[in-house]
């Protein structure tokens, strides 16, 4: 079946320490994305990618890095930079459908906690 | 102001109950509209997208109001397997989302 996996399904994180959230898709979708969602806020856009070896910046891109060397994978660094790292980290890709929408898929997600 | 703001509720109504709720965005010039479902702890599936002209899936319909900038999602004939958290989406240059708002159907 076609979809994005991400993993770890849950990671714990030291102070200080850089951790990489990983994210494939055999969707053969161009544009990925992460976000980041907290309790009580809506998905909060970090980095997207729309082709290989691109990527941007999106609102809170700050503490975090990515890279697109291939086009199924869009891995995800947290670095110690990221002073408040804990909380739900969704990787989506997204793509213009046949009626001339958008869709986003998402993978089930990462739950980072800071110990 | 937010790109996306929604009533984060909780929205409690009983089985068979119908319950409504708005969804506003800033951006005048987007373009599409969507909402989403999450589960508690699961990723976020697309429920519908959103028409100009509105539409309807089953018991669910979606309205979008350009004017007033809003969209509203209807859940007619409620049942339990409906609570979840409901995400506005909103498509400029980018995919928008709000906080959600939490339906809670009761027995």
């Amino acid at each position: 079946d076609g979809g994005i996996t991400q993993s770890p399904k849950y990671l714990f994180r030291k102070e200080g320490q850089n951790v990489t959230l990983s994210c494939e898709q055999n969707l053969n979708h161009d544009a990925m994305y992460w976000y980041r969602q907290d309790p009580g806020q809506g998905l909060r856009l970090i980095y997207y990618s729309q082709i290989v070896n691109d990527f941007q910046k999106g609102d809170i891109a700050e503490g975090y890095s990515v890279s697109r060397e291939k086009k199924e994978s869009f891995p995800l660094t947290v670095t110690s930079a990221q002073k408040n790292p804990t909380a739900f980290y969704l990787c989506a890709s997204i793509v213009g459908t046949s009626k001339g929408n958008t869709e986003a898929f998402f993978g089930q997600g990462t739950r980072l906690t800071v110990v | 102001r937010k790109e996306v703001e929604q009533d984060p509720g909780p929205f409690n109504v009983p089985e068979g109950a119908t319950v409504a709720f708005n969804c506003t965005y800033s951006n005048s010039a987007s373009q599409s509209f969507f909402w989403y479902r999450q589960d508690c702890r699961k990723e976020p599936k697309l429920l519908m997208s959103v028409y100009s002209s509105g539409n309807e899936d089953g018991r669910f319909t979606a309205q979008l109001n350009r004017a007033s900038q809003y969209i509203s999602l209807l859940i007619r004939d409620s049942k339990l397997s409906d609570s979840a958290t409901y995400l506005c989406v909103v498509n400029d240059y980018k995919l928008s989302f709000g906080a959600g708002t939490t339906v809670t159907v009761r027995a």
